[in-house]
């Protein structure tokens, strides 16, 4: 068990400009779900899977942001045309059902 | 939603103990504590579903009260490594163990020697 990856660890985009990143989770884990962090604040939730099905989105997540996890492994976020409002923390966590939800190290988005 | 963490900020010295609340308006199926350290990601402590249970590793541990739709973090002789921020994020229990975790704003904690 090596624990949830993210990559990259830090990105710094200019706005406008469309950014993807990606999340490993632990293997067995069947749930994943994306959060963002800014300074000062707990982590703020985005989406989560279990498998490969999205079962629900934030309705505070504009249309620029999606998601995907295909075949129910490694997660993608992708932000579209991003603006300064989007630099945060992006964290990723995996759990089995009803249990802990273990975070990987994050990326950090600056977005000039 | 969002469940409210008190106190905002404590500062102790080497083993002095703390509390710290976390409080929701809705009913809540489980509460799940973190410690995170500066720069570095959550670091999941334990979770407590509602029954009313207390829970504890080592000198930190919880409780749930169902009827007040409250959870504790109790420190006990805290060691400079208990730095950090401590979030609480709680499961509603509509949900019924199957919904988002939602985070309070944290509690920032700091032990001095």
């Amino acid at each position: 068990d090596t624990g949830v990856s993210q990559d990259p660890r830090h990105k710094i985009t200019k706005r406008g400009q469309n950014v993807t990143f990606r999340c490993d989770p632990i293997s067995e884990h069947n749930r994943l779900y994306w959060y963002r962090q800014t300074l000062g604040q707990g982590p703020e939730f985005l989406t989560y899977f279990q498998n490969e099905a999205q079962l629900e989105k934030s309705r505070l997540l504009s249309d620029r942001f999606s998601a995907e996890r295909p075949k129910g492994s490694f997660s993608t976020l992708e932000i579209q045309r991003t603006e300064q409002g989007d630099s945060a923390m992006y964290l990723c966590a995996s759990s089995l059902a009803l249990g802990a939800e273990y975070f990987g190290p994050g990326t950090r988005l600056t977005v000039t | 939603q969002q469940p409210v963490q008190s106190p905002q900020a404590v500062i102790l010295r080497e083993g002095e103990d703390a509390v710290i609340n976390c409080s929701s308006s809705k009913a809540l199926y489980s509460v799940h504590w973190y410690r995170q350290k500066h720069g570095e990601a959550p670091v999941f402590l334990m979770i407590l579903l509602k029954g009313g249970e207390q829970k504890g590793h080592d000198k930190i541990s919880a409780s749930f009260n169902e009827k007040k739709q409250q959870s504790s973090l109790y420190l006990t002789a805290s060691q400079l490594s208990y730095s950090g921020t401590y979030f609480c994020g709680t499961e509603h229990e509509e949900g019924g163990g199957y919904n988002k975790l939602i985070f309070g704003a944290g509690t920032r904690l700091a032990v001095h020697p």
